[in-house]
């Protein structure tokens, strides 16, 4: 079946500017994660969506990202006012989310690679 | 608070020799481990996963990893290495009773597997 799939895969935008980056998971899975990965750096937890619950946002960095996910399945992230630290690859993964914690498998998206001039 | 470390950057292997990449964690409770490979230019695709039962987990690619909870380490292993199983891997954990409700992963490992 369809995995993960992430748009667009590439994006260059000017310092200032606002980008909106897509997630749109496996279907009929009902939790969404953002992750951020910088050059040499590990996976930076962003936001977290299980269903309808209130998202986790406890890891994003600044009140510039936002993301929201529209009927349970896709999800944007949007950064505003980009700066050159937010250069990095942004990755969505998803999973099904059963009771009892963080053992269902993510599964990834091949990820946005955001170059901020 | 839960960690992963992974205290290699790099690991250099010539092709047919067994690997080992390291990784060892801190929790709270139980923990469920997790080993992800990511190619380059790609997203992270699940290896293989401890959650609990046998302290060795096989998992994709003839990669297995063994759970050591006395030592808190989970590294993840293969009998003989492939050039193509030159990669980032990373490891990641999550401890039943941490607060919080998130994967920490580790600063992953690249693997160099030469001909």
């Amino acid at each position: 079946g369809a995995g993960v799939s992430q748009s667009p895969s590439n994006k260059v935008t000017e310092k200032g500017k606002d980008v909106e980056l897509r997630c749109d998971p496996i279907s009929g899975h009902t939790a969404l994660y953002w992750y951020r990965q910088s050059l040499g750096q590990g996976l930076e937890f962003l936001i977290y969506f299980q269903g309808n619950s209130a998202p986790d946002k406890s890891g994003l960095p600044s009140d510039r990202f936002s993301a929201e996910r529209t009927g349970g399945s896709v999800s944007t992230l949007t950064i505003q006012r980009t700066q050159q630290e937010d250069s990095a690859v942004y990755l969505c993964a998803s999973s099904y989310r059963l009771a009892g914690g963080f053992k269902e498998t993510q599964y990834f998206g091949p990820g946005t690679r955001l170059l901020v001039l | 608070a839960q960690s992963v470390a992974q205290p290699e950057d790099q690991v250099n292997v010539a092709e047919g020799n067994p690997l080992t990449v390291k990784c060892t964690y801190s929790v709270s409770g139980n923990p469920y481990l997790f080993w992800y490979v990511q190619y380059p230019n790609r997203g992270l695709q699940f290896l293989l996963k401890y959650i609990t039962g046998d302290n060795l987990v096989k998992g994709s690619y003839g990669f297995e990893a063994e759970f050591n909870k006395s030592q808190t380490s989970f590294h993840l292993k293969k009998p003989s290495a492939l050039v193509s199983d030159s990669a980032l891997y990373f490891c990641a954990v999550w401890g039943k009773k941490s607060s919080g409700d998130k994967l920490t992963f580790g600063t992953g490992t690249r693997l160099a597997v030469r001909p």
